[in-house]
């Protein structure tokens, strides 16, 4: 069974760039959660896709904005980025009606 | 205030010890509750969740929540040099669609 898969590992971009990451769910997992981890903070909940659709964000700006595709695969795209944006990003996949959900290895992205 | 508060640490205990870390929180809705381990520049591992007020245990783990108290705990006995990492302690919202964490408390191991 393949785990939860996020690329790229690593992205370096400057201010005002837009970036786009990548996460393939779990086998099986229908829904996919993002989330964003500052240095040496616990995880911060950006937003849930289930079935294609946004289920829940949390506080942060339009800017963030992802997508889910039929394969429930997801991307999480950030516009205008900030120097705040450096952190590495979550992606986490679970079973529909789980709780249990299960995290990639993470992108680290740097805003120069 | 932050909804979930954990000591950073670092904590620091002989190899074998019994290693008690603990998560308060304020908002009384938050349902199940879980438990990660982070290793050094890798995604949350999980580790257990609960739902219910009282005791769960897993091998070395063992967790437990105080709904009344706001206050939740992960216990490990026999503690090994591998399990030195940060561990989050992690409540769903109503909805469950939210996982909010606490800052994360660093764990080492010393052989």
């Amino acid at each position: 069974e393949t785990g939860v898969t996020q690329s790229p590992t690593h992205l370096i971009k400057t201010r005002g760039q837009q970036v786009t990451l990548r996460c393939s769910s779990q086998s099986g997992h229908n829904t996919v959660s993002w989330y964003q981890q500052a240095l040496g903070q616990g995880p911060q909940f950006i937003f849930q896709y289930y079935r294609e659709e946004e289920n829940g964000r949390g506080n942060f700006p339009p800017r963030f904005s992802g997508l889910q595709f039929p394969n429930y695969s997801s991307e999480l795209n950030v516009n205008a980025l900030e120097l705040d944006d450096s952190a590495l990003y979550l992606c986490a996949s679970s079973p529909g009606g789980r709780y249990e959900q299960f995290f990639g290895p993470g992108t680290r992205l740097t805003v120069l | 205030q932050k909804e979930v508060e954990q000591d950073p640490g670092p904590l620091s205990v002989p190899e074998g010890a019994i290693v008690s870390l603990n998560c308060t929180y304020s908002n009384s809705a938050f349902q199940y509750f879980m438990w990660y381990r982070q290793y050094s520049r890798k995604g949350p591992e999980l580790l257990m969740y609960t739902y219910s007020s009282g005791n769960k245990e897993d091998g070395r783990f063992t967790a437990q929540v105080d709904k009344s108290s706001k206050y939740i705990s992960l216990f490990i006995r026999d503690s090994q040099p591998s399990d030195s990492a940060t561990y989050l302690c992690a409540m769903f919202n109503n909805a469950g669609n939210m996982l909010t964490f606490g800052g994360g408390t660093r764990l080492m191991v010393k052989p």
